[in-house]
């Protein structure tokens, strides 16, 4: 069974700053795709970025760019020039390539708070 | 164009009854999926339509769950003799599905929050 870890609850970043965004995931399959979505307190699940296990080259939008490890394994997510509207939770989610169901599997969340 | 709509945006209601929620895929999205996400648990998947394929239950509870979708469009999840654990947020998303590589990516609606008293 798949698993997508993250290990950061919480975390904060000064306006402006840089702030990186940990994910680690488990599974046997060589073909997935991998996630990263935003959550306001709006409620609304938004896609940020996305990644195809098979590409080499790691996935980039505007200020959300991705380093993707698959030997390792990891897939973070770095946020440049932090804005205050980047307030939310973000969550790490995997999904089989391919298969039938393509159901997301989601980690826990991390809360990331930016500061003024 | 119009994203995924899901209602009410709020239910509450009183342990042991029936609840319906309602989600408007994206048009042209053959692929509809539920989640629920409380505090305890996280996000998990529930239900699965694609098409007129039969759908794929395997994340639903209990049999307390039941989920259709009519006319390959509009679902509805229903919640029967709801429970104080059954409280959390319903989220719906729905993708395409792209010939011979599964499911696209996936766009969520703004969920529905659900309190059972």
């Amino acid at each position: 069974a798949q698993t997508v870890t993250q290990s950061q609850p919480e975390m904060s970043v000064q306006e402006a700053e840089t702030v990186t965004l940990s994910c680690t995931y488990d599974t046997s399959e060589n073909n997935y795709y991998l996630f990263w979505y935003k959550q306001p307190p709006s409620r609304q699940m938004i896609l940020v970025i996305r990644q195809e296990a098979y590409k080499q080259q790691n996935a980039t939008e505007n200020r959300f760019s991705v380093n993707f490890q698959k030997a390792a394994k990891s897939f973070s997510l770095k946020i440049s020039d932090s804005q205050l509207g980047d307030t939310a939770m973000y969550f790490c989610a995997f999904m089989s390539y391919g298969g039938s169901q393509g159901n997301l599997i989601f980690g826990k969340g991390t809360k990331l708070s930016v500061k003024p | 164009g119009a994203g995924v709509s899901q209602s009410p945006s709020n239910k509450v209601t009183e342990k042991g009854k029936d609840v319906e929620l309602r989600c408007d895929p994206i048009s042209g999205h053959t692929a509809l999926y539920w989640y629920r996400q409380s505090l305890g648990q996280g996000l998990e998947f529930l239900i699965y339509f694609q098409g007129n394929s039969a759908p794929d239950k395997s994340g639903l509870p209990s049999d307390r769950f039941s989920a259709e979708r009519t006319g390959g469009s509009v679902s509805t999840l229903t919640i029967q003799r709801t429970q104080q654990e059954d409280s959390a947020v319903y989220l719906c998303a729905s993708s395409l599905v792209l010939r011979g590589s599964g499911t696209d990516t996936q766009y969520f609606g703004p969920g529905t929050r659900l309190t059972v008293l």
